[in-house]
């Protein structure tokens, strides 16, 4: 597609329920990363993809949080059991291997809320 | 651990005031440092910058990296009320499994009339 695409854009959900966010990248971006940017804090990384390696997991903040990418496009993060410090915006972007000049390209997020 | 710190954390000005926002950092294997404008959900691309002392601009915005003091401004002329928003700087650092971006906590601007 055109952009980075996010699904859905706004999600509230109950306290211990489980979540999956999806994320669609710019058609030939090999690397796919999730962000979580809480109420005035900065973006904190996630988890990152790039091609058919491992992915980086190390910004995952419990074993509650995991992610995949399959085919290497579309990525689905998902958050089980979501406690309400869960509740945040989740950004997606991609990049060529190599980013290119134009940098990083972000969906528009998802907008979680746990009640 | 990498990090990005920026300064000011919040800045209030009035229309045509000059702002210069800060981004300094602490990285291995630097790659490039990057400004966003995030006005809403999804930050805007505005600047990457690999090099040194050469300045990159557009319109009344302009950015130079320091890749010795390990900085980087941002710099707002003329400002409007439309640029009001968070600017994020982020560092792309090469790591193990390719490349990484680490972001600082944003400086939030707000223009008034």
């Amino acid at each position: 597609g055109a952009g980075v695409s996010q699904s859905p854009s706004n999600k509230v959900t109950e306290k211990g329920k489980d979540v999956e966010l999806r994320c669609d990248p710019i058609s030939g971006h090999t690397a796919l990363y999730w962000y979580r940017q809480s109420l005035g804090q900065g973006l904190e990384f996630l988890i990152y993809f790039q091609g058919n390696s491992a992915p980086d997991k190390s910004g995952l903040p419990s074993d509650r949080f995991s992610a995949e990418r399959t085919g290497g496009s579309v990525s689905t993060l998902t958050i089980q059991r979501t406690q309400q410090e869960d509740s945040a915006v989740y950004l997606c972007a991609s990049s060529l291997f190599l980013s290119s000049v134009y940098g990083y390209t972000f969906g528009s997020g998802t907008r979680l809320t746990v009640v | 651990e990498d990090k990005v710190v920026q300064s000011p954390l919040s800045l209030v000005v009035h229309e045509g005031d000059t702002v210069t926002l800060n981004c300094s950092y602490e990285v291995t294997n630097f790659r490039s440092l990057l400004w966003y404008k995030q006005e809403k959900k999804a930050p805007t691309f505005l600047f990457m910058l690999t090099s040194s002392g050469i300045e990159k601009k557009s319109g009344r915005l302009s950015s130079i990296l320091d890749k010795k003091e390990l900085f980087s401004i941002l710099n707002i002329t003329a400002t409007q009320t439309g640029d009001s928003a968070v600017y994020l700087c982020a560092v792309e650092a090469v790591g193990n499994a390719g490349n990484m971006l680490t972001f600082g906590g944003g400086t939030r601007l707000m223009v008034k009339p």
